[in-house]
C-alpha cells in the first residue's frame, strides 16, 4: 500500500529555523516534491529531491533518504509570509495531508 | 512568468446541473492534471492527461467526470449531474515531466453546488 505522514501543525518564531518531516511508503518511488499553499491559494512548487541528500533553494532546503523512506523540508530565517501549509508528494496521485506552519512574531 | 489560467474563478450551480471548468495550461507543457480540494482538506488527484488521452485517474474520477482538450490550448473538466459533495476548489496543473516534479498549478475554480 501507499501511505504518507507529516505533522499536522508546527509553530515557530520569526527568524528561526523549522524542519517539516515526511515519511512515506510507496512502490515505484521516483522522488519527493514539496509544495507550499497559502490559505485560499494554489499549491506552489518549492523543491524536489530525485536523489538522496540535500537540495538548497534560497531559504528553503529539502532532504531525502531513500533507504529510510524519509524526507524533510527545512525553512531558514522564517518570515511571517512563510505561514502556510506545506505538502510533501512522492507521486502526482498522492499529496500529504499537509503541515500547517504558523510563524509568530 | 508563465501561468496556468483557470476560468471561472468561482461557479455556483444547482444540484444535478452540468458544469465545465476551463484551464489553459502553460504552452510548452505536455502533461495536464486536475486536482480538487474540499475546504480544509488535502489536495486530491483526479486525473492526468497526456497525448490527448487520460494517462491515469483516481477512484474519485468516475463516470460523472470527463476531460477534454478541445483545441491546442484549452483543457476542460466536465462534471455531469453535480452533487452537493462536488463542492470544492478544483485546480488545474501542467508540467513538462510526468512525475510530481515542478507542477504549475492554476489559481483554481471554486465550485459551489447548491
Amino acid at each position: 500500500g501507499q501511505s504518507l505522514e507529516q505533522p499536522s501543525e508546527v509553530t515557530a518564531v520569526e527568524g528561526a529555523i523549522v524542519q517539516i518531516n515526511c515519511t512515506y511508503q510507496t512502490s515505484g518511488f521516483y522522488g519527493l516534491s514539496w509544495y507550499q499553499q497559502h490559505d485560499g491559494g494554489a499549491p506552489t512548487f518549492l523543491s524536489y529531491n530525485g536523489l538522496d541528500g540535500l537540495e538548497e533553494t534560497g531559504r528553503f532546503s529539502s532532504f531525502l533518504s531513500r533507504s529510510d523512506s524519509y524526507g524533510y523540508l527545512l525553512l531558514q530565517e522564517l518570515q511571517m509570509k512563510d505561514s502556510a501549509s506545506y505538502f510533501c508528494a512522492p507521486f502526482k496521485t498522492i499529496f500529504g495531508a499537509g503541515t500547517r506552519l504558523f510563524v509568530k512574531a | 512568468e508563465p501561468e496556468v489560467t483557470q476560468t471561472p474563478s468561482h461557479q455556483v450551480t444547482q444540484m444535478g446541473q452540468e458544469v465545465i471548468l476551463r484551464c489553459v495550461p502553460i504552452s510548452n507543457h505536455l502533461y495536464f492534471y486536475w486536482y480538487r480540494q474540499i475546504l480544509g482538506q488535502k489536495v486530491e488527484f483526479l486525473v492526468s492527461f497526456y497525448n490527448n488521452e487520460i494517462s491515469e485517474k483516481s477512484e474519485i474520477f468516475d463516470d460523472q467526470f470527463s476531460v477534454e482538450r478541445p483545441d491546442g490550448s484549452n483543457f476542460t473538466l466536465k462534471i455531469r449531474s453535480t452533487k452537493l459533495e462536488d463542492s470544492a476548489m478544483y485546480f488545474c496543473a501542467s508540467s513538462v515531466q510526468p512525475n510530481i516534479y515542478g507542477y504549475t498549478f492554476g489559481s483554481g475554480t471554486r465550485l459551489t453546488v447548491v
